[in-house]
């Protein structure tokens, strides 16, 4: 059974750094593209950035490029996002997802962590 | 980028009731979307993948068609665990953008 378990969301300031994890259980972590996706309070689903299974490449939302980092290590089954320099609009849930027959379809999500920039 | 629209924003229906969800692409995406499910307080669920396949688990009264820009989502036969809202997203590149949401609430 696919299980996704991210970890690490919280309260931040402002200018504040997190970082998140999502532990993966179930199927070939390696094999698979993994990425964030977010929801803000109330409103529609933004994906944020996705680390490819095949060459490693990473892409990333304009709204959070340059200080979103996403990484992964696959000996640990884990997926990483580094958030820093964070903003009040970053105040969302974020979810992994597991890539399914594309890198862009996402057929396995994790529970969400909720993370809150505030002062 | 790709920009996803979706229609209706909202719709009320009954049980039993067919429903159709609408969701057009700025740019053609061949077949490269997909539709979810969420419910409130929880995950999205992949419903549709491909614009037409359905993934494992789902019940064959959701359907999905369309190719190019524009692609729709049938539920035929609503029942009460059907309502939620649903989301189209493009999976032709990235950013893999996603629509704004329909939301199906009971008549």
């Amino acid at each position: 059974e696919v299980q996704l378990l991210e970890s690490g969301g919280g309260l931040a300031q402002p200018g504040g750094s997190l970082r998140l994890s999502c532990a993966a259980s179930g199927f070939i972590f390696s094999s698979y593209a993994m990425s964030w996706v977010r929801q803000a309070p109330g409103k529609g689903l933004e994906w944020v950035s996705i680390f490819t299974s095949s060459g490693g490449s990473t892409y990333y939302a304009d709204s959070v490029k340059g200080r979103f980092t996403i990484s992964r290590d696959n000996s640990k089954n884990t997926l990483y996002l580094q958030l820093n320099s964070l903003r009040a609009e970053d105040t969302a849930v974020y979810y992994c997802a597991k890539g399914g027959r594309r890198s862009g379809d996402f057929d396995y999500w994790g529970q969400g962590a909720l993370v809150t920039v505030s002062s | 980028d790709i920009q996803m629209t979706q229609s209706p924003s909202s719709l009320s229906a009954s049980v039993g009731d067919r429903v159709t969800i609408t969701c057009r692409a700025s740019q053609s995406i061949n077949t490269y979307l997909n539709w979810y499910q969420q419910k409130p307080g929880k995950a999205p669920k992949l419903l549709i993948y491909a614009a037409s396949t359905l993934q494992s688990g789902v019940p064959s009264r959701f359907s999905g068609s369309g190719s190019g820009t524009d692609f729709t989502l049938t539920i035929t036969s609503l029942q009460r665990e059907d309502f939620a809202t649903y989301y189209c997203q493009q999976s032709y590149n990235a950013p893999f953008t996603f629509g704004p949401g329909t939301t199906v609430d009971i008549k």
